[in-house]
Formats: structure tokens, sequence, C-alpha cells
């Protein structure tokens, strides 16, 4: 099984700054089967990113996603209110899905 | 506009069984894999397991905590999605949230979650 391995734990930042989110897979995966997810409290998991960079309908290009190999990060350019979240990567690997333990993104 | 929407859960005792269903709307269901994922009370995102689509042989893969325990399964002619969990233990509270997955693994939408709560 594919341990991915998220950090930091928790990362405080303002409205406006850059946020940088790193997922490690504990043995390579291919970037066609990475994905990031957004959690709001008290709301289901919504996909940001597949595909380790593509964008899903209707997410913000202030997300992005990149990477390959075991080290992959999400990016949000300028942290608007609404970003401080949970976040979760994501990988398949034919026969299991495994998901990181997630970063949560909090207001300083 | 897609739609999943979960049913069935509750409280059960441990060692009991319950079966949630996932109704879809807005797509062409029987295109598409179905996956259930679950979480528990203020912890991360588990994968519990899939559904491949009839086109894929309409097999399944679980995660090794459900394994033999859970099963899923679908009826397309009633774009329904089921999870079937028997010999519940305690640690299989969590909310169960019924998702469409994609050929790469990704899960696209997501249903609202419904609570499993097993306790005596």
């Amino acid at each position: 099984e594919i341990v991915l391995t998220q950090s930091p734990g928790t990362l405080s930042l303002s409205p406006g700054e850059r946020a940088t989110l790193s997922c490690r897979a504990s043995q390579s995966v291919s970037s066609s089967y990475l994905a990031w997810y957004q959690q709001k409290p008290g709301q289901a998991p919504r996909l940001l990113i597949y595909g380790a960079s593509s964008r899903a309908t209707g997410i913000p290009d202030r997300f992005s996603g990149s990477g390959s190999g075991t080290d992959f990060t999400l990016t949000i350019s300028r942290l608007e209110p609404e970003d401080f979240a949970v976040y979760y990567c994501q990988q398949y690997g034919g026969s299991a899905i495994t998901f990181g333990q997630g970063t949560r993104l909090e207001i300083k | 506009e897609v739609q999943l929407v979960e049913s069935g859960g509750g409280l059960v005792q441990p060692g009991r069984s319950l079966r949630l269903s996932c109704t879809a709307s807005g797509f062409s269901f029987g295109d598409y894999a179905m996956s259930w994922v679950r979480q528990a009370p203020g912890k991360g995102l588990e994968w519990v397991g899939f559904i491949r689509s009839k086109a894929y042989g309409g097999t399944t893969e679980y995660a090794a905590s459900v394994k033999g325990r859970f099963t899923i399964s679908r009826d397309d002619s009633k774009s329904i999605a089921y999870l079937q969990m028997n010999s519940l233990k305690t640690e299989d509270t969590a909310v169960y949230y019924c998702t469409r997955a994609r050929g790469a693994g990704y899960l696209d939408y997501w249903g609202q979650g419904t609570l499993v709560t097993v306790s005596s």
C-alpha cells in the first residue's frame, strides 16, 4: 500500500499570502493518479486538482498542483478567506486508493 | 446536475449489519465506477472500496480494514450503489460518503454523507 504523508500538519497564514502544501508518497505515484481535495467543516470534500496538475471544474486559478514521482505540491497563490480548510492528497494504485492525513490551513 | 444522496445510516450495535444506499442522478450511472469513503469523527478520510462499471466487469476492491466484512454492489437500472456492512465494529463509526470515481481514480462528486454509529 502506498502511504501518503502530508506536511505541514497545520499551516498558519494570512489572507493574501501564498500557501504551499506538500504530499510525499512512500513509492512512486503516476502523476495521472494524484488528486487534491478541500474540506470545510461540516461539508463533504471537494475535488480541486486531478492528474497532479489539472484543476477540476469551477476551481479558481489561484489553486495549482505540481510534482511527480514521490513529491507533489498544492499551491494557493493568494489566500482568500474561504480557502481556510483542510486539504487532502489522494492516490490511486489500480486496486486501491489512499489519502494523506491532511493539512489544516488556518488563519494566522 | 450530478447528485449523490446517501441513506441508511444510523445507530447499530457491534456485530450487527447495516446497508447504505447511494442514489445517483444527473449522469449516466452505469458508465461510472462508484466508491465509498468514510471519515471517523475528527479524523481524516479513509477509502472503503469501489465498484467498477459493468464495462470493466463490475468488479470490486476494498480497503484491508473492511475486506471480508463489507460488500459494495450496484443496481444500474435504479442508479443506486450499495454498501453492505456486516460484523460492524465500534471503529467503523464514521460519516460514510458515496463518490463518483473516474478512471484515473479521482473522486469528482461526493454525496453529503450519512453517519453510522456503532455502539452498544
